[in-house]
């Protein structure tokens, strides 16, 4: 039973436009979600989170979106990057818990062309 | 850089074969976490210890696989007589005290690829 689920497993988008990732879960329980980016061979980077107190967190060109009614989040990457090409994985934990394991989902592949 | 190291990051083993993990966490960080990473699938959570305790292994198979954190050295993550069905990518990050910091940061490394022939 997946908690996190990430519906698409690819993205193609081209420089200089926006990323939209998409990343939904069932357990209302989570109050912390964040995303990593993994390139190939290596581990997981984290690149942004967002606590359930907020809807909106920023920096630099990546913001994440949070819809706690919908139990939906998104990362939202622009201008998009060669670079930023990678795999990225949603994840949550129940944050007022303390140091809890985190959820993954599968990730989205994205790619985006020069 | 003092960043999560892992060793190794390729191990081959034979079915029958054990496989030892090692991973040292990030200076001042004092938990430990060990995913595994299956082709295609996101990572799954094993286990979560501190030093000298395991505080959650709800993510650990019951047979064949163990994991501790001893006072001094590394994390260590066992597999004993290892099957094709290990082979994957087992990843340790490690994180801070809870209450030094708001956020529930994990800080990956590397990953060891496990082949089991």
């Amino acid at each position: 039973d997946q908690q996190v689920k990430q519906n698409s497993p690819s993205l193609s988008v081209q420089e200089g436009r926006i990323s939209i990732l998409n990343c939904d879960y069932t357990n209302s329980m989570f109050d912390y979600f964040l995303w990593y980016k993994k390139y190939p061979a290596e581990g997981p980077t984290f690149l942004i989170s967002i606590s359930s107190i907020k809807d909106k967190n920023e920096d630099g060109r990546f913001t994440v979106f949070l819809n706690k009614s919908a139990k939906h989040l998104s990362l939202h990457i622009v201008p998009s990057q060669p670079g930023d090409s990678a795999v990225y994985f949603c994840a949550a934990s129940v944050l007022n818990s303390g140091n809890t394991p985190l959820v993954f989902g599968k990730g989205t592949r994205l790619s985006v062309i020069a | 850089n003092a960043g999560v190291m892992q060793n190794p990051r390729h191990l081959v083993r034979r079915r029958g074969q054990e496989a030892r993990l090692r991973c040292s966490p990030m200076k001042g960080h004092s938990h430990v976490y060990w995913y595994r990473q299956l082709p295609e699938e996101g990572l799954k959570f094993m286990v979560y210890l501190q030093k000298e305790n395991i505080i959650d292994e709800s993510g650990m198979p019951k047979e064949r696989f163990s994991a501790e954190f001893p006072k001094e050295g590394p994390s260590i993550l066992r597999i004993q007589q290892v099957v094709r069905g290990d082979s994957a990518a087992y990843f340790c990050a490690s994180s801070q005290l809870p209450g030094t910091s708001e956020v529930n940061e994990q800080f990956f490394g590397p990953g060891t690829r496990l082949t089991v022939l």
